[in-house]
């Protein structure tokens, strides 16, 4: 089955403590993509990358870091997290074109005390 | 600076009536326009798009609708059903996509 995968679901952590979600997908996308989305705001890209080894900041990339070692994977990490990054977090994937249709991930709900 | 904004944050339709979405956006450089639906605990999952070269996009119960000229989007949904309940994100691309904050749609029996 096509899809995207992020892991953990849901996390509860405290100021300062690093953190990483995983995301992976299997259906060969070039295109990969982190989102959070908040009440009132939408959907708001954080990083996105081309393919392996290439990426770059959306809209909101401060606090945040990637990687894209492999084609399949792109892990979100948190070095050092913060209250305002309690949030729900998308990883999406897409052939092509990065503003063409993505597949999204289930999402990954992050609180931070 | 919000380029794409969906000025209603819940709509609530009878069931079997017509549900209609709005969505505005800023930036004439805008080309191809999507609508996501996402239900809770769910990721968004792709419902339907348009190209800026059309005016309309039909997809069964789902229309899409583009005005160019008042650089408006609207995506009508009929007859709708319970399972349409959920919230519907608008999106247009430029060189990446840019999402709208999200519209709660209640479908009432």
């Amino acid at each position: 089955e096509a899809q995207v995968t992020q892991n953990p679901r849901y996390l509860i952590t405290v100021t300062g403590k690093k953190l990483t979600v995983t995301c992976s997908q299997n259906m060969n996308h070039e295109y990969m993509s982190w989102y959070r989305q908040d009440p009132g705001l939408g959907l708001r890209q954080i990083y996105y990358s081309m393919n392996v080894e290439v990426t770059d900041k959306g809209d909101v990339p401060e606090g945040y870091k990637v990687s894209r070692k492999e084609k399949r994977n792109f892990p979100l990490i948190l070095e050092s997290p913060s209250p305002n990054q309690t949030s729900l977090y998308f990883c999406a994937s897409s052939p092509g074109r990065m503003g063409n249709e993505q597949f999204f991930g289930p999402g990954t709900r992050l609180t931070v005390l | 600076d919000q380029q794409v904004k969906q000025n209603s944050p819940s709509l609530s339709v009878q069931e079997g009536r017509i549900s209609i979405l709005n969505c505005d956006y800023t930036n004439s450089m805008f080309d191809y326009f999507l609508w996501y639906k996402k239900y809770p605990a769910e990721g968004p999952t792709f419902l339907i798009s348009i190209s800026s070269i059309k005016d309309k996009n039909e997809d069964g119960r789902f229309t899409v609708f583009l005005n160019k000229s008042a650089k408006h989007l609207s995506l009508h949904i009929v007859p709708s059903q319970p399972g349409d309940s959920a919230v519907y994100f608008c999106a247009a691309r430029a060189q990446k996509l840019v999402f709208g904050q999200g519209t709660r749609l209640t479908i009432n029996p």
